[in-house]
C-alpha cells in the first residue's frame, strides 16, 4: 500500500534553535517528494521538489534531503522563526494526477 | 501574479443539502485538482481537471462530482451532505503533470455541515 509517514506528529522549539522533520514513505513507483507547508487557515505552499536523482535541495532557511534508496526524506529548518509555526506536509507523487500520497503533516510551534 | 483564489471562504449546511465550491486558477493554468483536508485524514486527492476534461478521480462516493469551463475555472459540488462532508477542500492548479511542476494551493473553502 503506498503510504507516507511523517514524524514526529508535533514539535515545540525554542526561536533561534533548529530542527528536522522526518518523512518516510512505501510509495512505489517513485516520481517526486514535495515538501509543503500549510499556515493554519491557509492553503500548503510548496517548499521543494526532489526527483531521484537529487539528495539535498535547499530554501532558504529550509534544506529537505532525499534517500531514494531507503524511501526516507528530511526537512531540516535552521534557527527558526515565529513565522515558521505551521504544518509540513511530505508528499509522494508517483505520477499522474491521482498519484499523490500525502503524509497527515508534523505541526511545528515555535516558540519565543 | 494573482493566486488561486477559491470561494466561498466558509460555508455552515445543512445534512442533505447541496453545495457548490468555485476556483480560479492561476492565470496560464489549466490544470485544477480539489482535494478534501480533514484532521483525520489529512488531504486526500478528489479529482483533476484539464482543459475542461476529468483527467483523474479519487476514491470519492458519486455524491462528490466537479466541473470546469473554458477559462479553467472549476466548480466542485457535493450533494445530499453528510456531516462527515466537513472538511476544508482545497483547490490547485498547475501548469501540468511534469515532475517539477508544483501545485499551486488556494485558501480553501471551510465547509461545516451540521
Amino acid at each position: 500500500k503506498n503510504q507516507v509517514e511523517q514524524s514526529p506528529q508535533s514539535l515545540i522549539i525554542l526561536e533561534g534553535k533548529n530542527c528536522t522533520l522526518q518523512c518516510n514513505y512505501t510509495v512505489s513507483p517513485f516520481s517526486n517528494l514535495r515538501w509543503y507547508k500549510q499556515d493554519t487557515g491557509r492553503g500548503p505552499v510548496s517548499l521543494t521538489i526532489m526527483t531521484f536523482s537529487e539528495n539535498t535541495k535547499s530554501n532558504g532557511r529550509y534544506t529537505a534531503t532525499l534517500d531514494a534508496d531507503t524511501k526516507q526524506s528530511s526537512l531540516h529548518i535552521t534557527a527558526s522563526q515565529l513565522s515558521d509555526s505551521a504544518s509540513y506536509i511530505c508528499v509522494v507523487w508517483r505520477g499522474g494526477a491521482d498519484g499523490l500520497t500525502f503524509g497527515k503533516g508534523t505541526h511545528l510551534i515555535i516558540q519565543p | 501574479k494573482a493566486g488561486v483564489t477559491q470561494t466561498p471562504r466558509y460555508l455552515i449546511k445543512t445534512r442533505g443539502q447541496q453545495v457548490t465550491l468555485s476556483c480560479s486558477p492561476i492565470s496560464g493554468h489549466r490544470s485544477v485538482s480539489w482535494y478534501q483536508q480533514t484532521p483525520g485524514q489529512g488531504l486526500q486527492f478528489l479529482f483533476e481537471y484539464f482543459s475542461e476534461t476529468q483527467r483523474n478521480k479519487g476514491n470519492f462516493p458519486g455524491r462528490f462530482s466537479g466541473r470546469q469551463f473554458s477559462n479553467s475555472r472549476s466548480e466542485m459540488n457535493v450533494s445530499t451532505l453528510e456531516l462527515g462532508d466537513s472538511a476544508l477542500y482545497l483547490c490547485a492548479s498547475s501548469l501540468g503533470q511534469g515532475p517539477n511542476s508544483p501545485l499551486h494551493f488556494g485558501n480553501g473553502t471551510r465547509l461545516t455541515v451540521t
